[in-house]
């Protein structure tokens, strides 16, 4: 089946700080992957839709300029948190389109101190 | 519109049993409807899906249940096993619509010895 790897699998920063959380589709092309946050024992939450060489498109009330996604090649696309703050730790999960199906990174967890 | 509504919020069986999970939908131009097993600190991964044309799919342990009519669908674990024990998550899109997931709220399954 088709792979969606995450990078970093967690990771930890300072109040302030901005993170970049990376999502690779890696055995095949995706012109579209999607990102969203879970938090515990909750559902996932659409945050926005990537799409390859434009814009992302964001879900009503997440801030896209605090949420920066980049998709810049058919394989890779970037969310960066920036100027992180305790209430954005959360497990961020990426997923990339193959024809009607989407396949699902394995997360990645945020915790900001 | 956008709402999946899915029940239980939570369930235990014993080993061997039947667990089903219920989900139901107003959209009608919803076309997709997949299910999704997550295991804590992981990403989903797509167990089974369906469309309306058919109303039951059968893929190893895991059945379908699809009601147009009523606009509710439902997950059947056949002989469930502790490995089986999980977050289960519908979902529903539109194909053509960007294929953008509408996730239910989630189901944690425990299946006992």
């Amino acid at each position: 089946g088709a792979v969606v790897s995450q990078h970093p699998s967690w990771v930890i920063c300072k109040s302030g700080t901005s993170v970049k959380i990376e999502c690779r589709s890696l055995d095949f092309q995706a012109t579209t992957m999607f990102w969203y946050r879970q938090f515990p024992k909750q559902s996932l939450m659409l945050m926005a839709t990537s799409n390859e060489g434009s814009k992302a498109t964001y879900e009503q009330g997440v801030e896209k300029d605090k949420f920066l996604i980049n998709h810049a090649s058919l394989t890779l696309s970037t969310l960066t948190v920036t100027s992180a703050h305790p209430e954005d730790s959360s497990f961020y999960i990426c997923s990339a389109r193959s024809i009607n199906e989407q396949f699902f990174g394995p997360g990645t967890r945020l915790t900001v101190l | 519109q956008q709402q999946v509504k899915q029940s239980p919020q939570s369930l235990i069986v014993q080993k061997g049993g039947i667990p089903i999970i219920n989900c139901a939908y107003e959209n009608t131009a919803f076309d997709y409807f997949p299910w999704y097993q997550q295991f804590p600190g992981k990403g989903p991964a797509l167990l089974i899906a369906i469309r309306p044309d058919v109303s039951e799919k059968k893929e190893g342990r895991f059945t379908i249940s699809f009601n147009k009519s009523a606009k509710q669908f439902s997950l059947h674990i056949m002989d469930s096993q502790p490995g089986d024990s999980a977050t289960y998550f519908c979902a529903a899109s539109i194909t053509g619509g960007g294929n953008k997931l509408t996730f239910g709220t989630g189901t944690q399954l425990k299946v006992e010895l």
